[in-house]
């Protein structure tokens, strides 16, 4: 069973970072790409980053309201996907939904998302 | 980037009813490269449709996509108490991964 978990959200202060993780299991991880999408309160969703599989260097993508502050990374020997957020600000708040991604397109289809970690930047 | 328009915003239908919901986007899509979530309150979203017409895994087919270029049709014939819910297209033929703002499919 494909399963894919967020974990790290919480409340931050404006201009911190905070580090979120992406655990996988019941699927090759090498074998797919992984993307981040986000949803304020109320709000709609909104992709966030993606990172594509090793036999493309593991390259990345980002939407311009996160270019420079947020990196995607990923860890091969323990299936995880992470999401490094810098200099955060009020206007990140928001589910961060992590999900498992078909390469087809330019920056692929979710097809298993995880539950969410709610981020909240407030002082 | 593109921009994906859904229209309408909400739809007020009842059980067994037709659903037809709208995505147009802002210029063509390269091999109808385009995605239908449907998302129920405080669920995670999940993939319906993709590149247009081809059904997910589990999906039933009540659901059907249609369309090309830059007009595109997410069909629910025969609507169920479950699939009120909020649904949303997506592009993935570009960077960034864009989504339309979403309709609410809500009951009569």
């Amino acid at each position: 069973e494909v399963q894919v978990v967020e974990s790290g959200g919480g409340l931050v202060q404006p201009g911190r970072s905070l580090r979120l993780s992406c655990t996988t299991s019941g699927f090759t991880f090498g074998d797919y790409a992984m993307t981040w999408v986000r949803q304020a309160p109320g709000k709609g969703l909104e992709w966030v980053g993606f990172t594509r599989i090793k036999a493309y260097d593991d390259s990345t993508e980002y939407a311009a309201s996160v270019q420079g502050r947020f990196t995607i990374s990923r860890d091969y020997s323990r299936n995880i996907v992470f999401l490094h957020m810098n200099s955060l600000k009020t206007e990140d708040t928001a589910v961060y939904y992590c999900a498992r991604t078909m390469s087809t397109g330019w920056v692929g289809v979710c097809d298993y998302w995880g539950r969410g970690t709610l981020v909240t930047v407030s002082a | 980037e593109i921009v994906l328009t859904q229209s309408p915003g909400a739809l007020s239908l009842s059980p067994g009813e037709r659903a037809t919901l709208s995505c147009r986007a802002s210029q063509s899509l390269t091999n109808n490269n385009l995605a239908w979530f449907q998302q129920k309150p405080g669920q995670a979203p999940t993939l319906l449709m993709y590149d247009a017409t081809s059904r997910a895994t589990d999906i039933s087919d009540r659901f059907s996509g249609s369309g090309s270029g830059r007009d595109f049709t997410l069909t629910i014939s025969g609507l169920e108490p479950e699939d009120f819910a909020v649904y949303y297209c997506q592009q993935y033929a570009s960077s960034p991964g864009t989504f339309g703002q979403g309709t609410k499919v809500e009951l009569k």
